[in-house]
């Protein structure tokens, strides 16, 4: 089992505020990480796919780099609006030809208006 | 509309009484997922399928069993559910071809086993 780490685990931030969440893995075997939204009452949707060190990708406010060296990955929000309010997923994958994911317990953001 | 859809999203069974969640996907997506949610506990996968006819167990599988007898539908199957059955299920599903491609999932079913 590889574990997937998230810190912190919730947090509240005041609206207009910007923001990072952490996700540790293990560096060994890594091929990639995956970043989820999950809104409460609905289904997972994918932020970002990352595979490449030093990787960084951007959707709107939101973006994420990527250290596969030292196993770590970081989500930002800029900006945060009550709308971002949801728990944040990180998952690893380490194969190729499956698409077998490890998740973290993820960070709950509260954003207040 | 590209989606993942599972039945029940509700129920409350009893120890014993077999049951089958339904999976559905219309994205022709070769892989396809069961995990479960936790509180406390990230997602863990049961039993995942690469392909119709192929299927292999995940993290958690013990309790459970899946078929894939055709490409779009993957259903989990909980032959005498227990106690510790009750959870959050999610199935996913992506592109086989690349270990990159992300998962679209369903909108859950939340099960609990008296």
């Amino acid at each position: 089992i590889l574990n997937v780490e998230q810190s912190p685990q919730s947090l509240h931030v005041q609206e207009g505020d910007s923001t990072n969440f952490t996700c540790s893995f293990p560096s060994s075997n890594f091929y990639a990480l995956h970043w989820y939204r999950w809104e409460t009452a609905k289904s997972p949707e994918a932020l970002f796919v990352m595979t490449l060190n030093g990787d960084e990708k951007k959707k709107g406010r939101i973006s994420a780099t990527l250290n596969t060296k030292e196993g770590y990955s970081y989500l930002y929000i800029k900006g945060s609006q009550p709308e971002d309010s949801a728990t944040y997923l990180c998952a690893r994958n380490d194969q190729t030809g499956a698409n077998n994911l490890f998740f973290g317990t993820g960070t709950r953001l509260t954003v207040i208006p | 509309e590209a989606q993942v859809t599972q039945n029940p999203r509700y129920l409350i069974t009893v120890t014993g009484k077999k049951l089958t969640v339904t999976c559905s996907q219309n994205m022709n997506h070769e892989y396809m997922s069961w995990y479960r949610q936790d509180p406390g506990l990230g997602l863990r996968q049961i039993y995942y399928s690469m392909n119709v006819e192929v299927t292999d167990k995940g993290d958690v599988p013990e309790g459970y069993k899946v078929s894939r007898k055709e490409k779009r539908n993957f259903p989990l199957i909980l032959e005498s559910p227990s106690p510790n059955q009750t959870s959050l299920y999610f199935c996913a599903s992506s592109t086989r071809d690349s270990s990159t491609g992300e998962l679209f999932f369903g909108e859950g079913s939340r099960l609990t086993v008296l």
